[in-house]
């Protein structure tokens, strides 16, 4: 079945320290990739996504490569803030079937001032 | 982006209690919707899925009695914890689309904490 692993939390940072959470998958066919953000106390919002290989996915500072070879999707941000501390989920979604993304379990991420 | 609320926020009832929990798409026709379960520190758990007019899909070992959810229109939907008891606990959130193949918006979540 489909599955996607991500690194155990929590990551802990500086600000202005440089951010990669790592993921990967498994798909039965060719996924669709996602990273949402939670931040405390409130739903998922959606940060980027990638529907084909080698396609960037970036938003806020945040990038992820969708790469095939490697079935990663690693999440980076060159200089984080404060104000990213969330949590972030790594997901993915095959076409056909229900269309329903499946879930990391999501990485905790602090940046200390 | 569109836009899912949910109502309320947060809730707190006496064990034995039913409690509802409303998820709306403000400004699109979510055909589906989804209804998720988050524990502490942990991923979301899909619940329950129901396409409006339709009976709702419920995940297994969802318990689909204690869970009820309702899909009665296009921009509502409802999940209803019926004999609510501690361990019901938990952090749900809801999200909706409109089609398959388009992205699925999440709602803030609730808390809901049982006495």
């Amino acid at each position: 079945g489909d599955s996607v692993t991500q690194m155990e939390g929590p990551v802990t940072l500086s600000e202005e320290a440089f951010l990669t959470i790592n993921c990967t998958y498994t798909a039965t066919g060719y996924p669709s990739l996602f990273w949402y953000v939670q931040y405390p106390g409130e739903g998922l919002q959606l940060l980027l996504k990638a529907t084909k290989a080698d396609d960037k996915g970036s938003n806020k500072g945040f990038e992820a490569t969708y790469r095939k070879e490697t079935t990663s999707f690693h999440l980076e941000k060159g200089s984080v803030q404060v104000s990213d501390s969330a949590v972030y989920f790594c997901a993915l979604r095959v076409r056909g079937g229900s269309y329903i993304p499946t879930f990391g379990r999501g990485t905790s991420l602090i940046v200390h001032p | 982006g569109a836009v899912v609320s949910q109502h309320p926020s947060w809730v707190i009832c006496k064990s034995g209690t039913s409690v509802k929990i409303e998820c709306r798409s403000l400004d699109f026709q979510a055909t589906t919707m989804f209804w998720y379960r988050q524990f502490p520190k942990q991923s979301l758990m899909l619940m329950a899925t129901s396409n409006e007019g339709s009976k709702a899909t419920y995940e297994q070992g969802v318990e689909k009695d204690k869970f009820l959810i309702n899909h009665a229109s296009l921009t509502l939907s409802t999940l209803t914890v019926t004999s609510a008891h501690p361990e019901d606990s938990s952090f749900y959130i809801c999200s909706a689309r409109d089609s398959p193949d388009n992205e699925q918006f999440f709602g803030p979540g609730t808390r809901l904490t049982v006495l």
